[in-house]
């Protein structure tokens, strides 16, 4: 099974809400990832997590905190978004093998958001 | 450094025609280089993946690619289009770190 879960699909939401979007997956994989893709263009990395630890984080703004509770579930934390953040956001999934190119990524479907 | 480059932005075939969305990469090192497709909102699937083993790659719903290295390039191929193949197609290369390049995309179009 190569599923990895996104809810909600779609959120809308204003510039003062506080909202936050989830990811799954029950790979045994021990990275995970946060991408956000705007429309028409190619998704960007935001945040990596890597058993359970920030591994990467893109210089993205602190209006977005990520959070990995454990090594099945990755959380997007958003208060205070622009419009401009409206887009599509993909979580991905892999083994964890940073240093090996056999590390492949697995997405799920999305969370589409619209900040008003 | 690394890079990626999808050659066509648009690609339009009809339907039962031969596919052909051409990816060229440059990596000073062997690459592992991915196809992935994303239907219209939904998340990115993997199509298949070449990691230094066969350099013709079969993935899935008949798709294949060709890792050649005298001429930088990833190809990824199909002999017969259909209709649910319409969709925008991505080639990646991974560039180690858990980081990856995306190409900019190349939207398939399939007539009938």
């Amino acid at each position: 099974d190569t599923e990895v879960t996104q809810t909600p699909k779609h959120l809308v939401m204003g510039m003062t809400n506080k909202k936050s979007l989830k990811c799954e997956q029950h790979m045994g994989h021990r990275a995970m990832y946060w991408y956000k893709q705007k429309a028409k263009k190619p998704p960007e990395l935001m945040f990596v997590y890597s058993y359970e630890k920030l591994s990467i984080n893109e210089s993205v703004p602190s209006r977005f905190s990520p959070e990995c509770p454990n090594s099945s579930l990755l959380n997007l934390h958003l208060h205070a978004l622009q419009p401009e953040d409206s887009a599509l956001y993909l979580c991905a999934s892999s083994q964890g093998l940073a240093g090996q190119n056999t590390d492949t990524q697995y997405f799920g479907p999305g969370t589409r958001l619209t900040v008003l | 450094a690394q890079s990626v480059t999808q050659l066509d932005s648009h690609v339009s075939v009809s339907e039962g025609t031969p596919v052909l969305l051409r990816c060229n990469y440059s990596s000073s090192y062997s690459p592992s280089l991915f196809w992935y497709v994303q239907h219209p909102n939904k998340g990115l699937q993997l199509l298949l993946k070449y990691t230094s083993a066969a350099t013709l790659v079969k993935g899935i719903n008949g798709f294949e690619a060709e890792f050649k290295k005298s001429e930088t390039s990833f190809h990824l191929t199909k002999p017969s289009a259909h209709m649910s193949d319409a969709a925008e197609y991505f080639c990646v290369v991974y560039t180690g770190g858990f980081k990856t390049i995306f190409g900019a995309g190349t939207r398939l179009f399939v007539k009938a």
